[in-house]
């Protein structure tokens, strides 16, 4: 079924440690973003790459980064992990840059 | 700036009952809208979607929505809840001011089934 994988699907992680959540799609779209959805403050917009080659900063980018080596993945990587990373993070894919997204499962990660 | 607001962060209808959850959108011209659905654990699912024409959207799962250009809204209705419904609800619309082509989200209203 075509759509997008993320994972892992959850992740308990000592603060410190570098992680890496992935996000692959095969659906071939250009735009790729990753949100992180927290309690009463909704999805936010973390990074976002319009096509491989190029990357973005979304709202809340600071102790995150990612890169887009090729059209269908889009990784993000969490340096140094800390408390307040702790959130569930959303991979979505998009054909046009103002069209609908498609989104992953998510990805739970727990920083203690 | 552009917004989007759902001024109902939870509402609780009884099954069968219908269904109105608020949106309004804040932009200079008249916005893509879209509705996502998620379930507890799950990412978000398109339900519908305005582009243009026809101001009323039919969705998935018997939802539809009324694009109106007067009050700035775009409400998601549904005349016969299922308990199956409940869920969070998401309105959205696209950054055009920004160079990020993503979309706004916003905060979401959750809905609550009573049997």
């Amino acid at each position: 079924i075509a759509g997008i994988t993320q994972a892992p699907t959850s992740q308990i992680l000592a603060a410190g440690r570098r992680m890496t959540l992935r996000c692959t799609q095969d659906m071939r779209h250009n735009a790729m973003y990753w949100y992180r959805q927290d309690l009463g403050l909704g999805l936010r917009l973390i990074h976002y790459s319009n096509t491989a080659g190029t990357t973005g900063k979304g709202e809340v980018p600071d102790g995150y980064s990612v890169s887009r080596a090729n059209t269908d993945d889009f990784p993000l990587t969490l340096a140094s992990a800390v408390p307040s990373q702790t959130s569930v993070y959303f991979c979505a894919s998009s054909s046009l840059a103002a069209g609908e997204l498609f989104f992953g499962e998510g990805s739970r990660l727990t920083v203690l | 700036a552009q917004s989007v607001t759902q001024p109902d962060i939870h509402i609780t209808v009884s099954e069968g009952a219908s269904l109105e959850l608020r949106c309004n959108y804040s932009y200079g011209a008249t916005p893509y809208l879209f509705w996502y659905v998620q379930s507890p654990g799950q990412g978000l699912q398109l339900l519908l979607k305005y582009f243009s024409g026809d101001t009323l959207v039919q969705g998935i799962k018997g939802f539809e929505a009324e694009f109106k250009r007067s009050q700035s809204s775009f409400n998601l209705r549904k005349p016969s809840v299922h308990w199956s419904d409940a869920a969070e609800y998401f309105c959205a619309a696209p950054n055009y001011g920004g160079s990020q082509g993503n979309l706004i989200f916003g905060k979401g209203t959750k809905l609550s089934v009573k049997p």
